[in-house]
């Protein structure tokens, strides 16, 4: 069975870069999708974006301008980078997998809190 | 973007009870060249990843119980926990997968009366 698991500092600071990354253990990154996925304390859910296991990518439009998913297929690894970070970019980000685009997440990560805050 | 949109907000229900749960998309998740319904089920309990229940509106994943069922089409859906346990309190969240950005419904708390 699939296994994720999200890494990376827990605070950052406003205006900076938040950096987080997702190992896959348990299967391969080939041939599958894989999304980040964010909850603030208390609300609800918010889809970032996917990377497609050959590199192509789609963003939430709400973030697009911010965001950058990538994929390491030799680590079995991608990650997630938000630029100009800010209070509201507080949340709980998971990684997730789906078999393709188009196709509910089947498995997820235990979640990594993010802190904004100077 | 679709705007997923749950009823109620939260609901409580007796022990071995049912509970249902109400979604509405602001447009079709139905895509007609293979009439299927892109639509999931998520439940998540305090302090765990959702969990994903049903999906393609009515198929339930491998080691879900039977007591959930989801149904419906196009617009609106339904998530039916046919006697409620107590393992089954948590949040559940509806999801449209039919085209991007993929978005979420804001969530029903599900308590125990």
């Amino acid at each position: 069975q699939v296994q994720l698991q999200e890494s990376g500092p827990g605070l950052v600071k406003p205006s900076e870069t938040l950096s987080l990354t997702c190992t896959v253990s348990g299967g391969s990154i080939s041939p599958y999708c894989w999304s980040w996925i964010r909850q603030p304390p208390g609300k609800g859910l918010e889809w970032i974006g996917y990377v497609y296991h050959s590199g192509s990518t789609d963003y939430n439009p709400s973030l697009k301008r911010r965001v950058t998913i990538s994929v390491d297929t030799s680590r079995n690894q991608f990650s997630l980078k938000v630029t100009s970070v800010t209070a509201a970019d507080t949340a709980v980000y998971y990684c997730a997998n789906s078999r393709d685009v188009y196709n509910p997440f089947d498995y997820w990560g235990q979640g990594a809190l993010v802190t904004v805050s100077s | 973007d679709i705007v997923m949109t749950q009823s109620p907000d939260s609901l409580a229900v007796s022990l071995g009870e049912r509970a249902t749960i109400n979604c509405k998309s602001s447009q079709s998740v139905l895509y007609n060249s293979n009439n299927k319904n892109y639509l999931a089920w998520y439940q998540q309990k305090p302090g765990q990843p959702p969990k994903l229940l049903i999906y393609w509106a009515s198929t339930r994943q491998s080691g879900v119980p039977d007591r959930f069922s989801g149904s419906g089409s196009g617009t609106d859906f339904t998530l039916t926990i046919s006697t409620l346990q107590a393992e089954d309190v948590a949040v559940y969240y509806c999801q449209q997968y039919y085209s991007t950005p993929y978005t979420f419904g804001q969530g029903t708390k599900l308590e125990i009366k």
